[in-house]
């Protein structure tokens, strides 16, 4: 299985500024997507991170929201722009090394926004 | 209706109990079914994997698909307090279609095992 680092584990933002979550993998991937899950709720797919191309966003998330970057095989950053209380969730980044394999977790990062 | 269905509990039995968690889905292309384990304050960790209809055993855990009846089940056997968390059931579809290798979740059953 994959090791897949998040930074940071935790922050708590002022509403208006932005954050940037970085996600690492120990080796490479195929596959790498960001989730959210808000408080006493279960995983919601943000985005699909594309390595060297844009992102494929799910419906209800846009890219001047939430725009990701993922420069490389073992890489992606995910950013909260201009931050609101209800953005206040966990962030989980997760990978696949194909469709008929499995998928896990990082360790997520807990924002919250006040 | 959502596409996966799942009793969100709570659960709560004693030591050594055999415990049932399940999950209903509708989307008929579904083929790849996880179970996960997610401590408070942690990601969710992956317990059990399968592809397809069928059982597949693991130590204490032990997970059913029935592709027929859209039903998966996980099952943990003499269960301990350490088991307590939140089970999440997640599966994804085959090739093909917009959200390549994307996983749906179920609203997750909290357990509790008490001693």
């Amino acid at each position: 299985s994959a090791v897949i680092s998040q930074k940071p584990s935790r922050d708590i933002c002022q509403r208006g500024t932005s954050l940037t979550i970085q996600c690492q993998v120990d080796s490479q991937v195929t596959m790498m997507f960001w989730y959210r899950q808000q408080p006493g709720q279960s995983l919601t797919l943000i985005a699909t991170a594309n390595q060297g191309s844009e992102a494929t966003y799910e419906s209800g998330f846009v890219i001047d929201k939430f725009p990701i970057s993922r420069p490389n095989l073992t890489f992606s950053t995910l950013t909260v722009s201009n931050m609101s209380p209800e953005d206040s969730s966990i962030y989980l980044c997760s990978v696949r090394q194909g469709i008929s394999t499995e998928a896990f977790f990082g360790q997520g990062t807990r924002l919250t926004v006040v | 209706q959502k596409e996966v269905e799942q009793d969100p509990g709570p659960l709560s039995v004693p030591e050594g109990a055999i415990v049932s968690l399940n999950c209903t889905y509708s989307n008929s292309a579904f083929q790849y079914f996880m179970w996960y384990r997610q401590y408070s304050r942690k990601g969710p960790e992956l317990l059990m994997y399968t592809y397809s209809s069928g059982n597949k055993e693991d130590g204490r855990f032990t997970a059913q698909v029935d592709k027929s009846s859209k039903y998966i089940s996980l099952f943990i056997r003499d269960s301990q307090p350490s088991d307590s968390a939140t089970y999440l059931c997640a599966m994804s579809a085959g090739a093909g279609g917009t959200s390549y290798g994307k996983l749906t979740f179920g609203q997750g059953t909290i357990l509790t095992v008490h001693p």
